[in-house]
């Protein structure tokens, strides 16, 4: 069963502050690594999607990473506009198309 | 280019009472997914269609059943509403089942009294 933890379920930061979310992962088979930003109120927004250990890619000020058993999200002197909720999902092997998503960071930068 | 439409917005149903959710996708995607979303328990999938003309049960299917009517749309139905359907819906869409990111809706908030 694939499994997902993220960490920590809440980061508050100062405006400026770079920091880095945790996603911990369990998966027979990698397809694919998800990284999605959630608003209050409103539906997730995809970020970015990785395929394999060592691969990195990077939005403004949002990088994700990623190796055999985990990924990071690093926030580079974030503004209070970054802050959302950053939800995490693995896609195993075996064909299945159902995702496991994490519960999310809720992430607060003070201005 | 609307992506992933949901309606209603807010829903509120007694006990009971049966309702239909509809979404719709213009974007070409071949899956479809209901998910629920409460507070501690993270995005949990419903159903699923990976492919226009079949559905699949997800992780929490049950008082749900679902509808592909084509390739755009995918409706979630509830028979019989129970206190504990009250939550957020969200419905999503993805160019193929695997290795594809999806894309979501803006969501339907159910209350049933």
């Amino acid at each position: 069963e694939d499994q997902v933890t993220q960490s920590p379920e809440a980061l508050r930061l100062q405006e400026g502050e770079s920091s880095s979310l945790n996603c911990s992962y369990t998966v027979s088979g990698l397809r694919g690594l998800f990284w999605y930003r959630q608003d209050p109120g409103k539906g997730p927004e995809f970020l970015f999607t990785l395929y394999s250990a060592g691969e990195e890619k990077e939005k403004e000020r949002l990088k994700a990473t990623l190796t055999k058993k985990e990924s990071f999200l690093h926030i580079t002197a974030p503004k209070p506009e970054d802050s959302a909720t950053y939800l995490c999902a693995v896609q195993g092997g075996g064909g299945s198309y159902i995702p496991t998503f994490g519960r999310g960071t809720s992430l607060i930068v003070h201005p | 280019n609307a992506g992933v439409t949901q309606t209603p917005k807010f829903q509120v149903l007694k006990t009971g009472q049966s309702m239909t959710l509809q979404c719709a996708q213009d974007m070409n995607h071949n899956s479809m997914y209901w998910y629920r979303q409460d507070p501690g328990m993270g995005l949990r999938l419903i159903y699923y269609s990976a492919s226009e003309g079949t559905t699949d049960k997800g992780e929490v299917p049950n008082g749900y059943n679902v509808s592909r009517l084509n390739k755009r749309e995918f409706s979630l139905r509830l028979e019989s509403a129970a206190p504990s359907q009250t939550s957020v819906y969200f419905c999503a869409s993805s160019l193929a089942g695997t290795s594809h990111e999806q894309y979501f809706g803006p969501g339907t908030r159910l209350t049933v009294t």
